[in-house]
């Protein structure tokens, strides 16, 4: 069975840093691109970063770009999200997704974690 | 990198077909067969219903389909039902390499 578990958020000062985490199992996950998405409160979804299966592609949300850094490792099979200089806005449920296919083009994410809650506030 | 539009609201009554479109442009709808759509029901993480267009995840129902002409992508979802009613969103690949979300459509079974 394939699993996906978020930990890391919290409450946070603006201006903060934190780290997300994204365990998995149940696929051979560094077969895998991985994405990070998130909603804010009362929302929709919006994409925020992915990850190549071998790390040397990443791409990010202009809204997150030059403050988050998807990372992974595959020793643990788990996806991070080091989030820095952390604004209001960056308030939300943060997901990690699985992209659909392990080979070849395709597009969709057909696993998700349960979301873990990042709030910014002072 | 604007969110591709979807319509804020859908309505039908049970047994009725129903079409969510998802408009961007050449850059994303238009220039790849990379759209999926989910469903989100409050509270939970969200649910992939059809991937690259018109494929369909095997554990979801054939009553959801979906398409795609020029730059805007639809979701049908035929004999409605009451367990249908949640928010869904379309998804897209972008020219930048980057990925796009719809801002949602809340669907409403009468």
């Amino acid at each position: 069975e394939v699993q996906l578990l978020e930990s890391g958020g919290g409450l946070v000062q603006p201006g903060g840093s934190l780290r997300l985490s994204c365990a998995t199992s149940g696929f051979k996950f560094s077969d895998y691109v991985m994405n990070w998405v998130r909603q804010a409160p009362g929302k929709g979804l919006e994409w925020v970063s992915v990850i190549s299966e071998d790390s040397s592609t990443r791409q990010y949300a202009d809204s997150v770009k030059g403050r988050f850094t998807i990372s992974r490792d595959d020793s643990r099979n788990t996806l991070y999200l080091q989030m820095n200089s952390l604004r209001a806005e960056d308030t939300a449920v943060y997901y990690c997704a699985k992209k659909v296919c392990a080979t070849g083009p395709c597009g969709g994410l057909d696993y998700w974690g349960q979301g873990t809650p990042v709030t910014v506030s002072s | 990198q604007s969110a591709l539009t979807q319509p804020a609201s859908v309505s039908g009554s049970p047994g009725q077909s129903i079409t969510i479109s998802c408009t961007g442009s050449n850059s994303d709808v238009g220039g790849y067969d990379y759209v999926s759509w989910y469903q989100q029901h409050p509270g939970k993480a969200p649910k992939l219903m059809i991937f690259d267009v018109s494929n369909r995840p095997s554990e979801v129902s054939d009553r959801f389909s979906g398409s795609k002409s020029g730059n805007t992508a639809s979701l049908t979802i035929s004999g409605l039902q009451a367990e249908d009613e949640a928010d869904y969103y379309c998804l897209s690949y972008t020219s930048r390499r980057t990925w796009v979300f719809g801002g949602g459509t809340k669907v409403t079974v009468l």
